[in-house]
Formats: structure tokens, sequence, C-alpha cells
């Protein structure tokens, strides 16, 4: 059973532009949720799609985008970014989108914003 | 609002020790609580969880007690091991709602031979 995967690993940008990070999730799983970990603190809910609709966001400007393809992938999409977006990206999966599903990480998209 | 409140790291023990990491909650409703860890260069990893008011989560010799009372869920082991060092990070989820973690700041533990 393949795990959720994250690409790219690690990232550098400058700051005003744009980025796309992906992520595959698990077999079986049709949900994905974003979250941003600053150096230091603990992940922090960006939103999560379920069969390719947006249904849940935290407190996130619009300018944090995503989508989901009917194969349940999913690309988080930043623009005009800013020095405070250097963080760590990580992707969450699941096999329904209720609380009562387990939530399996990915090992995260290090993005860097100089 | 809802929120969970850990005790600030580092922790540093040596092998064999016991663990005790503070975990406290404020939430609407019953929310599901959950221990997570993180080892350097990973994602996060369940190590467990309690979906109910006196519910004890256990693993690897990990556990923790759901306790309502005192809205508390204090990561616990026995005897820790060089390789249990890592960021360990309580969290909870709403009931009824979607899969939204809300975590704590996370602790980080160094165990020593």
């Amino acid at each position: 059973e393949t795990g959720v995967t994250q690409s790219p690993t690690h990232l550098i940008k400058t700051r005003g532009q744009q980025v796309t990070l992906r992520c595959s999730s698990q077999s079986g799983h049709n949900t994905v949720s974003w979250y941003q970990q600053a150096l230091g603190q603990g992940p922090q809910f960006i939103f999560q799609y379920y069969r390719e609709e947006e249904n849940g966001r935290g407190n996130f400007p619009p300018r944090f985008s995503g989508l989901q393809f009917p194969n349940y992938s999913s690309e988080l999409n930043v623009n005009a970014l800013e020095l405070d977006d250097s963080a760590l990206y990580l992707c969450a999966s699941s096999r329904t989108s209720s609380g009562d599903s387990p939530l399996h990480f990915g090992n995260g998209t290090r993005l860097t914003v100089t | 609002g809802n929120s969970v409140t850990q005790m600030e790291g580092p922790v540093t023990l040596s092998e064999e020790a016991f663990l005790t990491i503070n975990c406290t909650y404020t939430a609407t409703g019953y929310p599901s609580l959950f221990w997570y860890v993180q080892y350097p260069g990973e994602g996060l990893q369940l190590l467990l969880k309690a979906t109910k008011a006196d519910d004890k989560g256990s693993n690897k010799g990990f556990e923790a007690t759901y306790r309502k009372e005192t809205t508390s869920f204090h990561l616990e082991k026995g005897s820790v091991q060089v390789s249990d060092s890592a960021v360990y990070f309580c969290a909870l989820i709403l009931s009824g709602g979607y899969n939204k973690l809300i975590f704590g700041a996370g602790t980080r533990l160094a165990v020593h031979p």
C-alpha cells in the first residue's frame, strides 16, 4: 500500500512569486487536507478537499488555494508569496471526510521564501 | 475558541526514565483526542487516540487517558528509549465535523543513553 507522497521535498522561492505543491493520496483515500507547520510550531489547518470540492477551510487568505483531481491527488497553490509563508507544508489523506477517519500524513514540502 | 496547550520543551530524559507530557484542551462539544509523533525529517505519525471520556489510548508503550473533568490528555511512557526522541503533538478533532485537526505547539523529547 503506497502512502501519502509529496513533491517537491524542498523549494526556495522569492517573495512575490507563486508556488505549487503536490500531493498523492494514499490508495483508497478520497479526502486530502493541507497543513502549514511553521518552525517550532504545531501544524495549522489550511483546507480540506473531498471529491474535488473544498469542504473546509482554516484561517488562511484567498491567495492560498487548492485543487483535487479525479484520482484524489491534490495541489496547494500559494500566490504572492510572503516571507512568513516559509514553513513545512504537510498533506494528509483519509478514507472519508469525517472526523472519525484517521489522517495519514506525507513527509511534507519545506518551502523557503527569501 | 478551540485550542490545545502542551507543556513546553525540550524534555530531556535518560534512557529508561518515566515520561509525562502534559496536554490540556479547550473545545466545544466532545472532541476526539490524539497524540502524533514527528521524527526528524518526517511527517506526522498517529501514536494513539481516544474518542470519548475515560477512554485510554495506547501504542508502543505510550498511554494517554481522556479526562473530561480536567480537559486533559497527558502522554505517559514507563521507560523511554533513545529511539523515542522526537517531537510529540497533542491534537483534537471536534465531533461531527470534518477532518480538521487542531494541534498544540509540540513538545520535543530528547532521550540520552
